[in-house]
């Protein structure tokens, strides 16, 4: 059992089309932090959000972190193919790091 | 980005043998980290350095080893391959601890079988 849970684990979309992905813990993390993996690459971090309710954007993506700090989404406005990736969340919570297993999104043209 | 980079960046051995693998860094952070990557278990800290001589064990240390005898060289070693740990190896920096807030730099992997 994975301490951060992310749902859904494929999101197969055409290409324009909004969606969002969860990370969903019952700990609470101190910070958490969104990751994008292409195939063949290591992870790249997209943001790092640290306050519950805290909203940050990112061009087409927008990442939320809970109130309570044991969740968070992210939203794709007009997905692009470009977009296609594994999306990852991870933080820290009680002194330990900890990765989601993962959300893998396919957009199609 | 070059400011990592790990070599191999494919490799195939067999049972029982050593493999070492190599992570190279030109940011001069003081954290470096080793996971394996697996379907079904996301990814899993091996080991981990935060600085030069200093090392701890992750959750999946077992049958690994680490040496980091330089700020930019982090250094993994399988000490006798097994079948189990035909996986894909990143390596990450970080310029302070992640309970602080910092983000991994992840290198691009080995991916390493084990025959």
């Amino acid at each position: 059992t994975q301490l951060l849970e992310q749902s859904p684990q494929f999101l197969s979309i055409q290409e324009g089309e909004n969606l969002t992905v969860y990370c969903n813990s019952s700990s609470v993390f101190s910070s958490l932090q969104w990751y994008r993996q292409e195939p063949g690459e290591g992870p790249v971090l997209l943001v790092t959000v640290v306050t519950g309710g805290e909203v940050k954007k990112l061009k087409r993506l927008t990442f939320q972190f809970g109130d309570a700090r044991k969740d968070s989404s992210l939203h794709i406005t007009a997905a692009q193919p470009g977009d296609t990736g594994l999306y990852l969340c991870a933080g820290e919570s009680f002194n330990k790091f900890y990765f989601g297993s993962g959300t893998k999104l396919n957009v199609k043209p | 980005d070059a400011g990592i980079t790990q070599s191999p960046r494919h490799k195939v051995t067999e049972t029982g043998t050593p493999v070492t693998l190599r992570c190279h860094q030109t940011e001069n952070h003081r954290y470096m980290y080793w996971y394996r990557q697996d379907p079904g278990h996301g990814l899993r800290l091996i080991h981990y350095s935060y600085g030069v001589k200093d090392t701890d064990k992750g959750e999946v240390s077992d049958g690994y080893s680490v040496s980091r005898s330089k700020t930019e060289d982090f250094l993994l070693t399988l000490e006798s391959a097994t079948s189990s740990q035909t996986s894909v190896y990143f390596c990450a920096i970080s310029e302070a601890g992640v309970r602080d807030g910092y983000g991994y730099t992840f290198g691009s992997g080995t991916r390493l079988t084990v025959v």
